[in-house]
């Protein structure tokens, strides 16, 4: 169980397209779900945490209005990259709560981005 | 705040022998502390968690961590390696703020086993 999964695995766009990554708790209800970026050979920053059904809390530096968050039910999160850059280029990473065990984590495979 | 320091970007050890990941934590409470593997092109796996009740903690795949709060330290072993062992290790804090589950994680150590 507590399966977590992200769509798509790997996307390409242009520079200034919007792209949408999905993430979704296959087998649980996550109260929680958490975006994180990770760049080539280093470690997952926190980029902002979503409750179902309210806004997102987003870390200091990460730009809500580029990065938008929508946590509409308990087993789906998306996270829109708005007018996307090529220093958007990154590896996104979604985690999720389970309802019934607030400490764990479980992680999405990841979504590895490539603005052009 | 919390935060936790791998000592070790990259650690290499030969098929059959024992590991070491080395993880300091530092906090102003007792604090939750994790283990997750990344295998490349593949997402975390976590391999086992503290959260103040047995020090010494087992994990999956014989991993095991032993919470020493005299020494802030963490650190995962594995008596034997295993080729598929090779992976990113992460040393993970759970802190108190943001919702109660924000997580922060160590630099990585990146895990080479050898034949």
């Amino acid at each position: 169980g507590a399966v977590v999964s992200q769509h798509p695995s790997r996307v390409i766009c242009k520079s200034g397209t919007s792209v949408k990554i999905e993430c979704r708790s296959l087998d649980f209800q996550a109260t929680t779900m958490f975006w994180y970026r990770q760049f080539p050979k280093q470690s997952l920053m926190l980029m902002a945490t979503s409750n179902e059904g309210s806004k997102a809390t987003y870390e200091q530096g990460v730009e809500k209005d580029k990065f938008l968050i929508n946590h509409a039910s308990l087993t789906l999160s998306t996270l829109t990259v708005t007018s996307a850059h090529p220093e958007d280029s990154s590896f996104y990473i979604c985690s999720a709560n389970r309802a019934s065990l607030q400490e764990t984590q479980y992680f999405g495979p990841g979504t590895r981005l490539l603005v052009l | 705040a919390q935060s936790v320091t791998q000592l070790d970007s990259h650690v290499s050890v030969s098929e059959g022998t024992p590991v070491l990941l080395r993880c300091n934590y530092s906090s102003s409470y007792s604090p939750s502390l994790f283990w997750y593997v990344q295998h490349p092109n593949k997402g975390l796996q976590l391999l086992l968690k503290y959260t103040s009740a047995a020090t010494l903690v087992k994990g999956i795949n014989g991993f095991e961590a032993e919470f020493k709060k005299s020494e802030t330290s963490f650190h995962l072993t594995k008596p034997s390696a295993h080729m598929s062992d090779a992976a990113e290790y992460f040393c993970v804090v759970r802190g108190l703020t943001g919702g109660g589950n924000k997580l922060t994680f160590g630099t990585g150590t990146q895990l080479k086993v050898e034949l």
